[in-house]
């Protein structure tokens, strides 16, 4: 069965303090890799999508690119309002395009 | 724009009850999913809707679960009866149109329906 895993599952970063995050993922046929920020008490919001090796896209302190196996999500300088829970999410084509998951990696930016 | 509205946002109700969850998603969406999210896990795709009709509903307990989507707008997600690891949060996202080919397209959440099974 396909596998997405996120890690670390938790990260607390101080303010400023640049890193990424990690998605790893077993599908065939890859069709888009999904990455959402979800707070507390509301739903995912989009944040980004990749289709193929070697893209990128940024939005402010963040930037998302993507290799053959894994995607990273790179927050610069990040601020206490980034904190968040990010979900990264993988679209198999081969069971209705479905949405599958990771479980998140929960980010604290202390000021 | 409106994004994807959801009712109630909080229920509690006892073991063996049932319970309805509505969802109103973005105008124009021809897609709907529901989607069930447990305490410290990602959501997990339970149906989905390609107007008013089921696309995928292989991980939906049929049991118990049942969803319907009239004239391809609203949906329901009717749960009876309710057991004590239902207790999780019911998402509802739509997206315009589930991917095809090499084009695929983002879902947009409501906020969810908090449940908990006493």
């Amino acid at each position: 069965e396909d596998q997405v895993t996120q890690s670390p599952e938790a990260l607390r970063l101080q303010e400023g303090e640049s890193s990424s995050l990690n998605c790893s993922y077993t599908v065939s046929g890859l069709r888009g890799l999904f990455w959402y920020r979800q707070d507390p008490g509301k739903g995912p919001e989009f944040l980004f999508t990749l289709y193929s090796a070697g893209e990128e896209k940024e939005k402010e302190r963040l930037k998302a690119t993507l290799t053959k196996k894994e995607s990273f999500l790179h927050i610069t300088a990040p601020k206490p309002e980034d904190s968040a829970t990010y979900l990264c999410a993988v679209q198999d084509p081969y069971n209705n395009n479905d949405m599958r998951f990771g479980a998140g990696t929960r980010l604290t930016v202390k000021p | 724009e409106a994004g994807v509205a959801q009712s109630p946002r909080y229920k509690i109700i006892e073991k063996r009850q049932s319970v309805a969850f509505w969802c109103n998603p973005i105008s124009g969406h021809a897609t709907l999913y529901w989607y069930q999210q447990i305490l410290g896990q990602g959501p997990k795709l339970l149906i989905q809707f390609q107007n008013n009709g089921v696309v995928d509903d292989s991980q939906l307990p049929k049991d118990r679960f049942s969803a319907e989507r009239l004239k391809g707008v609203d949906s329901t997600l009717k749960i009876q009866p309710a057991k004590l690891e239902d207790s999780a949060v019911y998402l509802c996202a739509s997206s315009l149109v589930a991917g095809s080919g090499t084009v695929t397209y983002e879902q947009y959440f409501g906020p969810g329906t908090r449940l908990t099974v006493t």
